[in-house]
């Protein structure tokens, strides 16, 4: 099995802040990755696919990239919202692995 | 655009069984692969298994290979997860989730549902 690391588990960070979250593959995945922002209490919700596509309806403060084994999360400008964990998971096989999560806390 | 609509809490005692379902409205059932993904309390994401409805075609995580059925029912546009010889770790959300499915294969979970509480408890 593909097995996901993310970088750092926990965050701490204050609205405006610039944050970046990293998500570290086993073996190359190409660009078959997708990152999820969970609140407590609810469902996940899927924020981007394809390393960099944004879900519709997604602000645009939201981006991804990488490729291979290497990818990141970057909120441009956090907002109260945005205060979650923050999960990325690989789809390049049938192991559908999640990395473990990355808390963003209020600093 | 898809809803998804899960059963309601559950409480089961090791080594019985659970039926968990999912109900979809809003799109063609037929359109979209159905996975289940779990959260123990306090802990991460774990996927569980997925069924591509066109085909029937099923695969499941190592963790739960054996003790897993994932199904659907077309007519109600409704899948569901059957989880046999419970253990106290299979106590869990579980959520439910519609896949993007490409030429590629299945890609990432688009809709998700409430998720269903099962606690296995003696």
């Amino acid at each position: 099995d593909i097995q996901m690391t993310q970088i750092p588990s926990t965050l701490s960070a204050s609205v405006g802040d610039r944050v970046t979250i990293t998500c570290r593959a086993s073996q190359s995945v190409a660009t078959w990755l997708a990152w999820y922002q969970q609140k407590p209490g609810k469902a996940p919700k899927l924020l981007i696919y394809k390393a960099s596509t944004l879900e519709s309806g997604v602000p645009s403060r939201f981006s991804g990239s990488g490729s291979g084994t290497e990818f990141t999360l970057t909120i441009s400008s956090l907002q109260p919202d945005d205060f979650a964990t923050y999960y990325c998971q690989q789809y390049n096989s049938y192991s559908y692995n999640f990395g473990q999560g990355t808390k963003l806390e209020i600093k | 655009q898809v809803q998804l609509v899960q059963s309601g809490a559950e409480v089961k005692k090791p080594g019985s069984s659970v039926k968990v379902s999912c109900k979809a409205s809003g799109d063609t059932f037929r359109n979209y692969a159905i996975t289940w993904v779990r959260q123990a309390p306090g802990q991460g994401l774990e996927w569980v298994g997925m069924i591509i409805p066109v085909s029937r075609a099923t695969h499941s995580a190592h963790k739960v290979q054996g003790r897993i059925t994932i199904t659907t029912d077309e007519l109600t546009s409704t899948a569901f997860l059957e989880l046999s010889s419970l253990k106290s770790d299979d106590t869990a959300v579980y959520f439910c989730a519609t896949v993007w499915v490409t030429a590629s294969g299945p890609e990432y979970f688009q809709h998700w549902g409430q998720g269903t509480l099962v606690t296995v408890s003696s």
